[in-house]
This record gives structure tokens, C-alpha cells and sequence, in this order.
């Protein structure tokens, strides 16, 4: 069974550009969560889509955007791009939210913003 | 590969040792944890999660320990390889963040050396 995928694996964006990033869950799991890794604030959770509803969102800016498909494919969007953006997306899927339902993550985005 | 973080905190162990990992929680309504292992150039990847209504979980090689009182979880890994080597995270959830909002910590580096 294949894993998570995220497209692009890379992306190189300048101050101001917005961005959408692209994950593919495991085949029959309707749960997507999308987190932002960095060094200095470490893992840090965006927002979550069930059933193509967002079922929860972090403490991050209007800037930070997100939508599910009804494949349960999800893009998260980011306008207006700051230097502090630069980051690792990372996406997870689980079969259903809830207690116990383990999350797989997949190999992330790498975000630069010059 | 990704930089995880540029300033973990570092575990060094010596191969065939046996390793422990902690990790402070900052919620007390939470009653999820998680322990994941993120190599680098990878996502997170789950090692064992526990209830809150259990203090002792065992899986293959890797025992993890909760106590509720203190706010306080251990992963114990035994005979540790250099397969074991990457930084580990504890992650904690709740009913009322939906179980699929994780809140990391900061993460551990865990280094084995030969």
C-alpha cells in the first residue's frame, strides 16, 4: 500500500507569491492533517480535514488556507508569503479522526522564501 | 536530507545499550500520547502510543512510561542499534482537540554509536 505523497518535494518561492502545497493520503483514509516543522518552533499543527470539512485549525494566520477533496486529496494554500513561511509542511492521514487511529506522515515540502 | 531542528537537545548511547527518551507534557486535560521517530529527509514516523488511563505500554524493544502526576512520559528502547539513531518526539492530544490536533514536543536527537 503506498504511503502519504506530498507534491512538490521542494519549492523555492519569493516574498509576496502565494504557494499551494499537495497531499495524497493512503488509499481509504479520510483524515488529513497539515503541520509546519521548523527549527525554531518545531512541529506546529495547521488545520485538519475530514470529509472534506475542516474539522480543526491551529494558530495560524488567514493566510494559511486549506480544502479536502472528495478523494480525500487536501491542498493547504499560503498567500503572501513571508520569510518566516520557510518551513517543512509535512501532511498526515488516518483512517477516521479520533483516538487511536495512528497518523502516517509523509516526507513533507520544503518551503524556502527568499 | 531536512534539518529537524538545529539545537535538540542530544542523547549519545553506545550500541547494544538501553536508551531513555523524556518528555514534559503541558496539558493535563490531555489523554493521548504519542512517541514518533523522524529520520532525516523523512516524516514522522509512529513508534507506540498510551492512554491515559495506563502509566506502562510495551512494544517490540520499546517500553513507553506515563506519569500523569507529573506531566511526565518516557520511551524506553532497548538494546539500542544505530537504526535507532534520529530525533524522537512526543506528541499529546485530547478528546477536545479531536485527537488528530497533536501538540509536539521539542523533540529529542538520539545518536548510537558503534
Amino acid at each position: 500500500k503506498a504511503g502519504v505523497t506530498q507534491t512538490p518535494r521542494y519549492l523555492i518561492k519569493t516574498r509576496g507569491q502565494q504557494v499551494t502545497l499537495s497531499c495524497s493520503p493512503i488509499s481509504g483514509h479520510r483524515s488529513v492533517s497539515w503541520y509546519q516543522q521548523t527549527p525554531g518552533q518545531g512541529l506546529q499543527f495547521l488545520f485538519e480535514y475530514f470529509s472534506e470539512t475542516q474539522r480543526n485549525k491551529g494558530n495560524f494566520p488567514g493566510r494559511f488556507s486549506g480544502r479536502q477533496f472528495s478523494n480525500s486529496r487536501s491542498e493547504m494554500n499560503v498567500s503572501t508569503l513571508e520569510l518566516g513561511d520557510s518551513a517543512l509542511y509535512l501532511c498526515a492521514s488516518s483512517l477516521n479522526p479520533g483516538q487511536g487511529y495512528e497518523q502516517y506522515f509523509g516526507p513533507g515540502t520544503r518551503l524556502t522564501v527568499t | 536530507g531536512e534539518s529537524v531542528g538545529l539545537h535538540l537537545p542530544t542523547l549519545s548511547v553506545q550500541e547494544g545499550d538501553n536508551s531513555i527518551i523524556n518528555c514534559a507534557y503541558s496539558n493535563s486535560a490531555s489523554d493521548y500520547f504519542i512517541w514518533y521517530k523522524q529520520e532525516s529527509g523523512k516524516g514522522p514516523q509512529f513508534i507506540i502510543d498510551i492512554r491515559s488511563n495506563m502509566d506502562k505500554r510495551q512494544g517490540q524493544r520499546v517500553t513507553v512510561l506515563l506519569n500523569k502526576t507529573v506531566k511526565h512520559l518516557s520511551l524506553q528502547i532497548a538494546a539500542t542499534q544505530p537504526g535507532d539513531s534520529a530525533v524522537y518526539f512526543c506528541a499529546e492530544t485530547s478528546f477536545s482537540g479531536g485527537y488528530n490536533k497533536l501538540i509536539f514536543g521539542a523533540g529529542t536527537r538520539l545518536a548510537v554509536h558503534p
